[in-house]
């Protein structure tokens, strides 16, 4: 079974914060993504990584930034927290074998104070 | 560009009647289409997937979906629903513009009556 484990799954940070949401993968899938979550705007991707040290923004990549150090984790930067970042972020993971089934983390909902 | 209109940001359905969910795609090639699922405090699984063979898709826990390209179309549907099928639905089309990206619809969220 497919495991994507995200470190928080609730969060309060201060403006101006730095935030770092970690993700896990346990099944050495190449790609994985970062989306955020809200109301009646369904899933939007912020950042995606094909590669170790690789990335690609998606499309809302403005006040985000990424890292994947390692196959098996992508975290994402919030550098400045903002009230807008209020939302709930997911991770997901596949494999390029079979890159359209997204396995997805819990999702970690962020709030912004 | 592709993109994926879902019709309904709520349906209401009593339990044992039929679940439609509706989706429309927009695409200028052949398309793979998704139909993912949300269930409270979850992250999305896939549901079923449309990736150009049977035009009649079948997924997990009674679901189907319908390709039919006259109408740019993708409906799900499950002839009875269940207390349990109460979630999240999103629908989504595979991205030309790169290899593992999907674009997914604003999502419908189904409530299931007793």
């Amino acid at each position: 079974d497919v495991k994507v484990t995200q470190s928080s799954r609730y969060l309060v940070k201060r403006t101006g914060e730095k935030v770092f949401l970690e993700c896990v993968q346990d099944m050495d899938h190449e790609n994985m993504f970062w989306y955020r979550q809200d109301p009646g705007l369904g899933l939007r991707l912020i950042y995606f990584s094909y590669d170790v040290k690789m990335k690609e923004k998606g499309d809302i990549p403005e006040g985000y930034s990424v890292s994947r150090e390692k196959k098996e984790r992508f975290s994402l930067i919030l550098e400045s927290a903002s009230t807008n970042q209020t939302s709930m972020y997911l991770c997901a993971s596949t494999t390029t074998r079979d890159r359209y089934e997204q396995y997805f983390g819990p999702g970690t909902r962020l709030t912004v104070t | 560009a592709q993109s994926v209109t879902q019709l309904g940001s709520h349906v209401s359905v009593s339990e044992g009647a039929l679940v439609l969910l509706r989706c429309n795609y927009s695409s200028s090639v052949p398309p793979y289409l998704f139909w993912y699922v949300q269930y409270p405090n979850q992250g999305l699984q896939l549901l079923l997937k449309y990736t150009s063979a049977a035009t009649l898709v079948k997924g997990i826990n009674g679901f189907e979906a319908e390709f039919k390209k006259s109408e740019t179309s993708f409906h799900l549907t499950k002839p009875s629903a269940h207390m349990s099928d109460a979630a999240e639905y999103f629908c989504a089309v595979r991205a030309y513009s790169s290899a593992s990206k999907i674009i997914f619809g604003s999502g419908t969220r189904l409530s299931i009556r007793p």
